[in-house]
């Protein structure tokens, strides 16, 4: 079974750039999820999409980060503009379903280094 | 609200010792309760997760974890350390979203170096 794919692995940009991640989750996964990681700390939750409509996006900054899901599969995370503090690895997680007992498979992340 | 605390970033120990990763939790209804491991340049992988079926919970590669309400504690445990294991333990619990399943929260994580 293929797993959730990232894209890229690594991302190096100066602040106030702008920048973008794509996650393909696990086929007939209808749940997706994006993390932020910052070093040092456990994974936080920036936004939960069941199929293509957000479910919860209350840690998302919404004046910078922006996410999109089309048809219910596929997912971008942008950042626009960047700042210092977005240094982090991005994660890309789904789910069969969402429900509240459920596994999640999580993608290897993009790390993502602001200068 | 939901959140969970790990207790202590950073834990080693000796190749066949006991591993005992430490966490507590904190919820104003029945928690489901989970590990993760995330080894180097991996993404995170469930090794257990509690859901009020038993207290004692078996995951993968020799680890569990028991649920103690009284503590309210889901310490991770395993008999015997291997090199393998060195990796990032996370803790997490999930926070429900009304009709719409739960999310998943994460503490900070505690590192297990294994001596050899």
């Amino acid at each position: 079974e293929a797993g959730v794919a990232q894209s890229p692995r690594y991302k190096i940009i100066e602040k106030r750039q702008s920048v973008a991640f794509w996650c393909n989750p696990i086929s007939g996964h209808a749940t997706l999820y994006w993390y932020q990681q910052i070093l040092g700390q456990g994974p936080k939750l920036l936004i939960q999409f069941q199929n293509n409509g957000v479910v919860d996006d209350s840690q998302l900054p919404k004046d910078r980060f922006s996410a999109e899901r089309l048809k219910g599969v596929d997912s971008t995370l942008k950042i626009q503009p960047a700042k210092l503090e977005d240094s982090a690895v991005y994660l890309c997680a789904s789910s069969l379903g969402g429900a509240t007992n459920e596994k999640l498979f999580f993608g290897s992340g993009t790390q993502l280094s602001v200068l | 609200a939901q959140s969970v605390t790990q207790l202590g970033s950073h834990v080693s120990v000796s190749e066949g010792a006991l591993v005992l990763l430490r966490c507590n939790y904190s919820s104003s209804v029945p928690p489901y309760l989970f590990w993760y491991v995330q080894y180097p340049n991996q993404g995170l992988q469930l090794l257990l997760k509690y859901t009020s079926a038993a207290t004692l919970v078996k995951g993968i590669n020799g680890f569990e974890a028991e649920f103690k309400k009284s503590e309210t504690s889901f310490h991770l445990t395993k008999p015997s350390a291997h090199m393998s294991d060195a990796a990032e333990y996370f803790c997490a619990v999930t926070r429900a979203l009304g009709n719409q399943g739960g999310k998943l929260i994460f503490g900070q994580g505690t590192e297990l170096s294994v001596k050899p």
